[in-house]
C-alpha cells in the first residue's frame, strides 16, 4: 500500500542546517514534493523533485533522492527562526493519478 | 503570483446542517482537489475534478459529499449532512493541465458542533 513515513519533530539552532528526513512505499512513484505549513495557514510548495533525479537544490534548499531506498530529505542551510513550521513530504503514488499522499509532518523548531 | 483563495476561513456549524465550501482556483489551472486535515492528523485527498466531472475520489468521499463548478471560477465542496467528526481543516488546490505541480488554498477550518 501507499504510505509516506517522516519524523514527527526536529530541533535545531539559528545558522545550523535541518536535514528532514521522508520514506515511502510506492517504487512507482513519479514526482515527489515538499510543503511547508506554518501555524493556522496553509500548505505552502516549496520545491519538488522528479523521480529520475537525484538532487535539486533552489536557494536554501536542497532535495535528495534515494530511489533505491525510497528515501527523500529536505536540507535547510542556515536555518531561520522564520523557517519553523510543519513540513510535509508528499508523492503521487501512480502515473495517472493525481491524488498527492501526504507524511504525517515533520515539526522543526529552530532555537534562537 | 496568482494563489488559491478559499471562503470562509472558518465555518461553524451544526450536526446534521448542510455546508459549502468554495474555492477560487488559480484562473489558467484545469485540475482541481479538496483535501482535508482532521486535526493532529495527516493531510487526507478527497477528490479531484477535471472537465466538469470527478476524475478520482477516496473512500471517505461518500454520498455525503459532492463537488460543483458552478461558473468559471469557483469551485465547491458540499457537505449534505455534517458530522461531528467532520471537522477538520478543508484544502482546496489546483494545478495546470502540464504538471502535476498542487497549488494550495489556505483552507477552510470547518467545526461542527
Amino acid at each position: 500500500g501507499e504510505d509516506v513515513e517522516q519524523s514527527l519533530f526536529l530541533s535545531v539552532r539559528e545558522g545550523d542546517s535541518s536535514v528532514i528526513n521522508c520514506t515511502y512505499t510506492d517504487s512507482s512513484s513519479t514526482y515527489l514534493y515538499w510543503y511547508k505549513q506554518e501555524p493556522g495557514a496553509g500548505l505552502q510548495l516549496l520545491t519538488y523533485i522528479f523521480s529520475n533525479m537525484d538532487m535539486k537544490q533552489d536557494q536554501r534548499l536542497t532535495v535528495l533522492l534515494n530511489k533505491k531506498d525510497k528515501h527523500l530529505s529536505l536540507r535547510i542551510a542556515d536555518t531561520q527562526t522564520g523557517d519553523s513550521a510543519i513540513y510535509f513530504c508528499a508523492e503521487i503514488p501512480d502515473t495517472g493519478r493525481r491524488a498527492l499522499t501526504f507524511g504525517s509532518g515533520t515539526r522543526l523548531q529552530v532555537q534562537p | 503570483e496568482p494563489e488559491v483563495t478559499q471562503t470562509p476561513s472558518h465555518q461553524v456549524t451544526q450536526m446534521g446542517q448542510e455546508v459549502i465550501l468554495r474555492c477560487v482556483p488559480i484562473s489558467n489551472h484545469l485540475y482541481f482537489y479538496w483535501y482535508r486535515q482532521i486535526l493532529g492528523q495527516k493531510v487526507e485527498f478527497l477528490v479531484s475534478f477535471y472537465n466538469n466531472e470527478i476524475s478520482e475520489k477516496s473512500e471517505i468521499f461518500d454520498d455525503q459529499f459532492s463537488v460543483e463548478r458552478p461558473d468559471g471560477s469557483n469551485f465547491t465542496l458540499k457537505i449534505r449532512s455534517t458530522k461531528l467528526e467532520d471537522s477538520a481543516m478543508y484544502f482546496c488546490a489546483s494545478s495546470d493541465a502540464n504538471t502535476d505541480t498542487q497549488y494550495f488554498g489556505p483552507g477552510t477550518r470547518l467545526t461542527v458542533l
